[in-house]
């Protein structure tokens, strides 16, 4: 069964750092993408960064709103994906999520699937 | 950007209803279109991916369509459990973009 386990969220002054965590589990994770998203308190969904699996050469890609400031990296060995979240903001406040991103060959072109998505874990930014 | 652009923001339907959401991208966006479904207090769901292939394991009532600009989101007979927000998303191009959501209620 495939499982992704977000930790790491909790309560933090702005300016400060948080590293979370997405610890997959029921599948070979160093095949897949991995993307992070979060939720604002009663607001819509938001993209906040993406991570390709090492087959296409591991890179990364981020929203506006958070490049320079966060960073995903993957440890492949342990199933984890992270997100090193810097230089906070209250506007930071969010419950964020990670999912698994199924890429595959569709008639000469890569499509994507966002199909596990881990339970979220809450970050809150504030004095 | 690519901004996606749902409507109805919200809705209210009796339980056997078909019901019908629609998203409208900015710009094309080919076929990069994916819709899922939130429940209160819980993570999104993933329903359909590459605009019309539905997600492993989803019901056969959800169904999606369209391509370039215009998607649609159908259920085809609105259960209890179907009361819930849904979302579309592109990822055609960065940054990928969501709809705001359509509330969906049951009457």
């Amino acid at each position: 069964e495939v499982q992704l386990v977000e930790s790491g969220g909790g309560l933090v002054q702005p300016g400060r750092s948080l590293r979370l965590s997405c610890t997959a589990s029921g599948f070979t994770f160093g095949d897949y993408a991995m993307s992070w998203f979060r939720q604002a308190p009663g607001k819509g969904l938001e993209w906040v960064g993406f991570i390709r699996s090492k087959a296409y050469g591991g890179t990364t890609e981020y929203a506006a709103s958070v490049k320079g400031r966060f960073t995903i990296s993957r440890d492949d060995s342990k199933s984890i994906a992270y997100l090193q979240m810097n230089s906070l903001k209250t506007e930071d406040t969010a419950v964020y999520y990670c999912t698994r991103v199924r890429v595959y060959d569709s008639s000469g072109y890569y499509q994507r699937d966002f199909d596990y998505w881990g339970q979220g874990t809450l970050v809150t930014v504030s004095s | 950007d690519i901004q996606m652009t749902q409507s109805p923001s919200s809705l209210s339907a009796s339980v056997g209803d078909r019901v019908t959401i629609t998203c409208r991208a900015s710009q094309g966006i080919s076929n990069y279109l994916a819709w899922f479904q939130q429940k209160p207090g819980k993570a999104p769901k993933s329903l359909i991916y590459a605009a019309s292939s539905l997600q492993s394991g989803v019901p056969s009532k959800f169904s999606g369509s369209g391509s370039g600009t215009d998607f649609t989101l159908t259920i085809s007979s609105l259960q209890p459990e179907d009361f819930a927000t849904y979302y579309c998303q592109q990822y055609n191009s960065y940054p990928w973009t969501f709809g705001q959501g359509t509330k969906v209620e049951i009457k």
